[in-house]
């Protein structure tokens, strides 16, 4: 049972548009949500986090939106850079068990120059 | 600044070999510390995690198992490797509800 799902396994977009990145949740008692960026042969890099209290939350280039009604969650980035190719996890945690992250499967973000 | 050390960085074992993959975290006191797991294709999977030395979760069952002899050490270890044990494992760590901070992880190979 995958309770936190990225359906879209790769996503491709030209440098300087925007890069929108999808992850849908099951369980409704989670309430803290991050992404982490992955290059390969390195650990994930946490990149920005959202409370279920609010609904977006920004940080530079990198604005996080939540619709809890619908259980899901999106990372945007924008202008989308060649850097920021690299694989894009999303995880969950629940009041419960804070120690716990459950993690999608990713998504590889290729920029294209 | 924290920083956190894995090693190996890759691995090749024979099934039926034992495993001991060590953690370090510098930087910082009492965190809490965990063992990941990521399958080809597949997401991040928590193995283990501790909130302090000698205090141990399983997350899963499997043919692994953690401990934590110091404040900052955390080993993963396997007395007997199976073919599933294959994969990338991560070692992260925590403090204060703050966002889990990843090693760069080793490639285990078993053959």
């Amino acid at each position: 049972d995958q309770q936190v799902k990225q359906n879209s396994p790769s996503l491709s977009v030209q440098e300087g548009r925007i890069s929108i990145l999808n992850c849908d949740y099951t369980n409704s008692m989670f309430d803290y949500f991050l992404w982490y960026k992955k290059y390969p042969a390195e650990g994930p890099t946490f990149l920005i986090s959202i409370s279920s209290i609010k609904d977006k939350n920004e940080d530079g280039r990198f604005t996080v939106f939540l619709n809890k009604s619908a259980k899901h969650l999106s990372l945007h980035i924008v202008p989308s850079q060649p850097g920021d190719s690299a694989v894009y996890f999303c995880a969950a945690s629940g009041t419960s068990g804070t120690y716990k992250y459950i993690f999608g499967t990713g998504t590889r973000l290729k920029v294209l120059a | 600044s924290q920083t956190i050390h894995q090693w190996p960085a890759t691995l090749v074992q024979p099934v039926g070999s034992p495993l001991s993959l060590e953690c370090t975290v510098e930087g910082t006191s009492n965190p809490n510390l965990y063992w990941y797991r990521q399958a080809a294709g597949r997401g991040l999977q928590l193995l283990f995690y501790s909130v302090g030395i000698g205090q141990i979760s399983s997350e899963v069952p499997q043919n692994l198992s953690a401990s934590r002899p110091q404040d900052r050490q955390f080993i993963l270890s396997s007395k007997k490797l199976l073919l599933s044990d294959s994969g990338f494992y991560l070692c992260a760590w925590s403090r204060d509800n703050q966002p889990q901070h990843f090693g760069d992880g080793t490639r285990l190979s078993i053959l």
